[in-house]
């Protein structure tokens, strides 16, 4: 079963805006990554959150962590059409060795 | 440089083959993962091994099977027993499950004729 879900399923923007992407997931976490991919490529990795931490930066982007509501959410400041891409949540939960990912928010910045 | 490489990208199969998707990675990483990924959906986890010589059942391992006799190599059998295998499929490793980031490979792409 996935373990996390996003929102939206698909979302479109001019360049130079915001993107804001969720995620909500089922049962207690080690980490909370995000990915990214572009069509027909492999996942590339993005940023990873632990359970003990609210919040991470990494250059444009943002990722929150709320473990009592078990959700998370990406920013993508400043958005540029080479960000258009699919964008996954995955998660380990605790107990085991895998990692699950949702079905993805797919990102369009239009120039 | 230091990756992961599946082979072939791309592989069409006659009803009721089996086929064999092959998965290398030379960065001495323990762990290693097989997905599915279906037009406009999400990963699925079929396989994962976290060391040489064994491996666990992920969500969808019915109709497939794999090995892992070494630690760089974990091949994937799409059997014939997998009813609907048209798909793309994901191979990805990990220093070790559940330390971090996990790298991929570009994934090869089944279709059944």
């Amino acid at each position: 079963s996935q373990q996390g879900e996003e929102d939206p399923q698909a979302l479109s923007i001019q360049e130079g805006e915001n993107a804001t992407m969720n995620c909500s997931y089922k049962t207690s976490i080690n980490n909370l990554q995000w990915y990214r991919q572009n069509s027909g490529r492999g996942l590339v990795h993005l940023i990873l959150i632990r359970s003990n931490e609210r919040e991470k930066h990494s250059g444009r982007l943002r990722v929150t962590l709320d473990t009592s509501k078990k959700s998370s959410s990406l920013l993508i400041t400043a958005s540029r059409a080479a960000d258009t891409a699919s964008y996954f949540c995955a998660t380990d939960a605790l107990g085991n060795n895998d990692m699950r990912f949702g079905a993805g928010t797919r990102l369009t910045v239009k120039p | 440089d230091g990756g992961i490489t599946q082979s072939p990208k791309y592989l069409f199969r006659k009803e009721g083959q089996n086929v064999t998707l092959s998965c290398e990675q030379n960065l001495n990483h323990d762990a290693m993962y097989w997905y599915r990924q279906d037009p406009g959906q999400g990963l699925r986890l079929i396989y994962y091994s976290q060391i040489v010589n064994d491996f666990q059942k992920g969500d969808i391992a019915e109709g497939y099977s794999v090995s892992r006799e070494k630690k760089e190599s974990f091949p994937l059998t799409v059997t014939s027993a997998q009813k609907n295998p048209t798909a793309f499929y994901l191979c990805a490793s990990t220093r070790q499950a559940n330390t971090g980031e996990l790298f991929f490979g570009e994934g090869s792409r089944l279709t059944v004729l």
